[in-house]
């Protein structure tokens, strides 16, 4: 199994630029999530899904849009990057329908918008 | 509002013990979790505490307060390859997760 597979591993964007973060899982895994990490913090929940066309938001939902309309995908949109959106973003799948369960993450993705 | 703190960084010798600590306040309980990250990896899941006392995974324990809204990590007998971050995180009364910062780990020869 490859588990929770995140791509790109890096990306420069320029700002205003867009672009799509890929996440797919092959777990049959109800919940996915975003996360972004920066330093000194903790992980931030961007948005959430507990099923196939159910979404909703994080902690940091702004700049950022989602759409799940399989199982497996849970892409993340930057509609019109800022350079406040610089971090590493996390994707991450758990068992069940809620964050109640021990999540897998994908390998990362560290975007820098210039 | 929700806190979780944990040490910014610690450091232990070799074959040593050392104990990972987080304190937190948050809107309701619904489990304590504990992952390891190693620099430029994805975060990894090592333990989780719903009731008090302590869980004994191998090298790893993790205890839990919950009238104390405390806990901790205890990695025994140290390798060079727990040098990681260690990262704290608890389930709220929603089932959504708040984070800590998380604790480097240097493990010193």
């Amino acid at each position: 199994n490859a588990g929770v597979t995140q791509t790109p591993k890096f990306q420069v964007l320029k700002t205003g630029q867009s672009m799509t973060l890929q996440c797919a899982q092959d777990m049959n895994h109800e919940y996915m999530s975003w996360y972004r990490q920066d330093p000194g913090m903790g992980l931030r929940l961007i948005h959430y899904s507990v099923g196939a066309g159910i979404t909703d938001q994080g902690e940091v939902p702004n700049g950022y849009n989602v759409s799940r309309s399989t199982t497996e995908d849970f892409p993340l949109r930057l509609l019109s990057a800022a350079p406040s959106q610089t971090s590493v973003y996390f994707c991450a799948s758990g068992q069940g329908n809620s964050g109640a369960n021990v999540l897998t993450f994908g390998a990362g993705s560290r975007l820098t918008v210039l | 509002g929700q806190n979780i703190d944990q040490p910014t960084e610690m450091t232990a010798t070799e074959g040593a013990i050392v104990q990972i600590n987080c304190t937190y306040q948050t809107s309701g309980f619904n489990g304590l979790f504990w992952y390891q990250q190693h620099a430029g990896e994805a975060p990894t899941f090592l333990s989780y505490n719903v009731l008090d006392g302590l869980e004994e995974k191998g090298r790893f324990s993790s205890f839990l307060s919950r009238s104390k809204g405390y806990s901790y990590l205890l990695l025994k007998e140290l390798q060079m390859k727990d040098s990681a971050s260690y990262l704290c995180a608890v389930m709220d009364s929603n089932y959504q997760l708040i984070w800590g910062a998380g604790t480097k780990l240097i493990i010193k020869p």
